[in-house]
């Protein structure tokens, strides 16, 4: 089963910073998040992970609370192109991801 | 640019005819994974290749099959294909332990006559 909870759908107007939460409260010491991406049709794209510690990368920057029991995706410039399904994955070392729904996040002109 | 192939990007089968996905990959990764994807759900892990090792999944059914010839080639065997088994198929690969980041490719998307 998965490990996280995300908000169904999302929208987000075209330019502005689309902020997707996801929370996973029973998250493990050694445990990673993760964000990939599903445009429609096509296979999941990887985003950015991290554990501890806030990360950026030239997609997006992950910002994870210091209790690690809830995380937020942030794209800051949204374009129509990120129109997509964001799934956040808790994934213990060793182990499979698993995906749960996801959030479908619409970006509006 | 290195990458996860998927040929083809669609299949057509008939209802019990045996069908063969196949995912190459230029990555060198050790780790190759196959997803179902059905419509409106989330990717759902069948089976994935540590190196030669195989590892199902254990609610994947006995229908489902994989043959991994060398690193870069991964087939995914459907051997009596029926109505339910339309779905998306994906092919991933990581770098070494599960665990790792991995990557997708485009996925094949399957039709059952």
């Amino acid at each position: 089963d998965a490990k996280t909870t995300q908000p169904p759908s999302m929208d987000c107007a075209e330019g502005r910073a689309a902020n997707l939460p996801c929370n996973h409260s029973t998250i493990s010491g050694n445990e990673y998040v993760y964000w990939y991406r599903q445009i429609h049709s096509q296979g999941p794209q990887y985003i950015i992970h991290g554990l501890k510690n806030n990360e950026t990368n030239e997609m997006a920057s992950l910002i994870i609370t210091e209790d690690r029991k809830s995380s937020t995706l942030i794209l800051p410039h949204a374009t129509l192109r990120d129109t997509a399904v964001y799934y956040c994955i808790v994934l213990p070392y060793g182990q499979n991801f698993v995906f749960g729904p996801g959030t479908r996040l619409s970006v509006l002109p | 640019d290195a990458m996860v192939i998927q040929n083809p990007r669609y299949q057509v089968t008939q209802f019990g005819k045996p069908v063969t996905l196949s995912c190459s990959q230029t990555l060198n990764h050790n780790v190759m994974y196959w997803y179902q994807q059905k419509s409106s759900q989330a990717p759902k892990l069948l089976f994935h290749y540590y190196d030669k090792d195989f590892n199902n999944e254990a609610d994947t059914p006995d229908n489902f099959q994989s043959r991994r010839p060398n690193t870069s080639f991964c087939f995914l065997d459907i051997r009596s294909p029926g109505l339910g088994d339309a779905a998306m198929y994906l092919c991933a690969t990581s770098r070494d332990r599960q665990g790792d980041t991995q990557y997708f490719g485009p996925g094949t998307r399957l039709t059952v006559l």
